[in-house]
Parts: C-alpha cells; structure tokens; sequence
C-alpha cells in the first residue's frame, strides 16, 4: 500500500514548457517532503524538499508547492530542457528517517 | 560533499551463490543506511534499515536470512545476497544517512546491478 501516491505516470512537454507533478499523502505526521530525479542505471539524486512549515521553496527551475491543509505537494520544472528528461520521484518521512516514495512519473522533453 | 559509492556497479553469478554488495559514505558518517530494490521502471522498495553496530530491521516480506546486511562501520554497510537466484536479479541501491543535526538528509548510491543467471 503506497502512502504517497504520485501523478502523472508520464508526462511530455516542450522545450522551454512547465512540468507540474503532483503528490498526495495520508499521514499527517509526515514532516519532510523530498523529491529525487534518477536516470536510467542510476541512483536517485535529491533535487529539492520542503518541510510543512513553508507553502513554497524554490530553487533555481525547480519549484515545491505545499498545501498542508489538503495533504498535496508538487513540483514544477519551469523551462523544461531535455537534459531534464527523467523520472522524478516524491517522497515522505517522518523525522528524516525511512522514505516513502511515490510511483514515479518519467518526464520526456521534446526539443 | 554526501557522496555515496557502491561496489560493484554490476554483478553477474550463477544461481546458488552469494553475492556482496559494498555500500559507503566517502565525506560524512552515517548513522543509518538504508537499502532499496528497484525493478524495471517502478519505485524504490525499502528492503531494510541499518544502524551502525546494530542489527538490521528489515521490512515486511523481506527475507532476513536471504539478505544479510552488516554495519561495521559508519562509513561502509554491505548487503549479501545468499543463495542467488534468477528473481533476485534487479537493481539494489543504497542510502545512507547522516545525523539529523546536520539536516538528516538520505544520500543515495549509484545502484548495483545484479544478474543471476
């Protein structure tokens, strides 16, 4: 049973486009909200996470939006380049310690 | 810094043996490794949770004696597969954890490809 679930499985986008991605959780006792975007053969590498105390983070292209309220986060890649081309995963945990990842949604960027 | 390194990349062995998969943290101590596996195109499975110098918690469904893992050390944990066989064949990817002081953040390894043949 996956306690965070993730959408959409694929995306494809422009060039240049905005990639939004959503996830959803249950448990509210959930404290540390990371994304992670991996590429084939490779290991997980941590874009960017949030904690619920803030309803935004932005780093560079990257951006998390959290609605604590409605148990949802997602994560926007403005500018869209193929190099960005990859699965993203979210994830939970409580206390910094085991993750719960979501699905996974694989993003193609077309040039 | 939170560089992650796994050995060997890729595994090939023939069903029966035993297999040992390397996992350290080469710039910071980690208080807790975890390992995953990963199948084609799905997520990461939390397979078990290491602290050093304890044993391993390992999560439900997951075969303790199958896959023994050991944490010496703060910088290194290693996974065995024993007795390998072809459904064993995935990839199995570390994390390593260091203290929640210093923002308790999970660094993931390359992964380890593992055939069994």
């Amino acid at each position: 049973q996956q306690q965070v679930k993730q959408s959409p499985q694929s995306l494809i986008v422009q060039k240049g486009g905005i990639s939004i991605i959503n996830c959803a959780y249950e448990n509210t006792a959930f404290d540390y909200f990371p994304w992670y975007q991996q590429f084939p053969g490779k290991g997980p590498a941590l874009l960017i996470a949030i904690r619920p105390d803030v309803s935004e983070k932005k780093e560079g292209r990257f951006t998390i939006s959290f609605n604590k309220s409605a148990k949802q986060f997602s994560l926007h890649i403005m500018d869209s380049q193929p190099g960005d081309s990859a699965t993203y995963f979210c994830a939970a945990s409580i206390n910094d310690y085991k993750l719960s990842f979501g699905a996974g949604t694989t993003v193609t960027v077309r040039a | 810094g939170a560089v992650v390194s796994q050995h060997p990349s890729r595994v090939i062995c023939k069903s029966g043996t035993s297999v040992k998969i390397e996992c350290r943290s080469l710039d910071f101590q980690a208080t807790t490794m975890f390992w995953y596996r990963q199948f084609p195109k799905q997520s990461l499975m939390l397979m078990a949770t290491s602290n050093e110098g304890s044993k391993a918690t390992y999560e439900q469904g997951v075969e303790k004696d199958k896959f023994l893992i050991n944490h010496a050390s703060l910088t290194l944990s290693t996974l065995t597969v024993t007795s390998a066989h072809p459904e064993d064949s995935s990839f199995y990817i570390c994390s390593a954890r260091g203290a929640r002081t210093l923002g308790g953040t999970q660094y993931f390894g390359p992964g380890t490809r593992l055939l069994v043949l």
